[in-house]
């Protein structure tokens, strides 16, 4: 099974200020048609999970600019251009490359 | 609108069972994957099975194959997943999401794109 590594696992940051959040698999997860399977979600505190991007770099309907994915193969990144209060939460990695899909332990983002 | 509305959780005893139903509305389930992903009290998020568009097609994580089960109800809209030989481990918040979309037979990852709000599985004596 794939294993996804995320860090840091605690994000303290001041409004305005960027983020990033990195993001490392154990396998690649490009696969033979040059794309990566490495989705970002964000849950919101008493919330469930949303989807943020898809496919290492796409981001989903409805999604502010200021988040963007990054990356290929093993790394991957998740940049907040600034960040704002209601970006606060845990964020997720996903691999779904391969079943049994697996997520990362969640990157925690506060507000400073 | 799209939406995925769980239900079914509630309090059970170890080696007890649950069924969930996950019903959709805003597409139809044979046109789409659907996954369930579950979170224990404070923690991370766990991939826990899928089931292809044409419910031809089942995978479960190790941790509940052989105990967990997909049927689906095309008529309602609606999928189910029996829990069998429940363990106080599957205690957690139980989500459906929808996946990978397909169009005559070929599919298109758009990621998990949407979630139900979750249903509570409680698994203690």
């Amino acid at each position: 099974d794939i294993v996804m590594t995320q860090s840091p696992l605690s994000l303290p940051v001041t409004p305005g200020e960027p983020a990033s959040i990195s993001c490392k698999s154990s396998q690649s997860l490009l696969d033979s048609v040059g794309d990566n399977y490495l989705d970002w979600y964000l849950q919101k505190p008493g919330q469930s999970p949303q989807l943020l991007i898809y496919l290492g770099s796409n981001r989903a309907s409805g999604v502010p600019d200021r988040f963007s994915g990054s990356g290929s193969g093993t790394d991957f990144t998740l940049k907040i251009s600034r960040v704002e209060a209601e970006d606060v939460g845990v964020y997720y990695c996903m691999e779904a490359l391969e079943r049994p899909y697996s997520f990362g332990q969640g990157t925690k983002l506060e507000i400073k | 609108q799209v939406q995925l509305v769980e239900s079914g959780g509630g309090v059970v005893q170890p080696g007890g069972s649950l069924r969930l139903s996950c019903a959709a509305s805003g597409f139809t389930l044979n046109t789409y994957a659907i996954h369930w992903v579950r979170q224990a009290p404070g923690k991370g998020l766990e991939w826990v099975a899928v089931i292809s568009f044409d419910g031809s097609s089942k995978f479960y994580a190790d941790s509940v194959k052989g105990r967990f089960t997909f049927s689906r109800d095309t008529s309602k809209n609606t999928l189910h997943l029996q829990m069998n030989s429940l363990r106080t481990e599957d205690t957690a918040v139980y989500y459906c999401a929808r996946g990978r979309y397909y169009d005559l037979l070929t599919g298109y990852y758009l990621g998990l794109d949407y979630w139900g709000q979750g249903t509570l599985v409680t698994v203690s004596s």
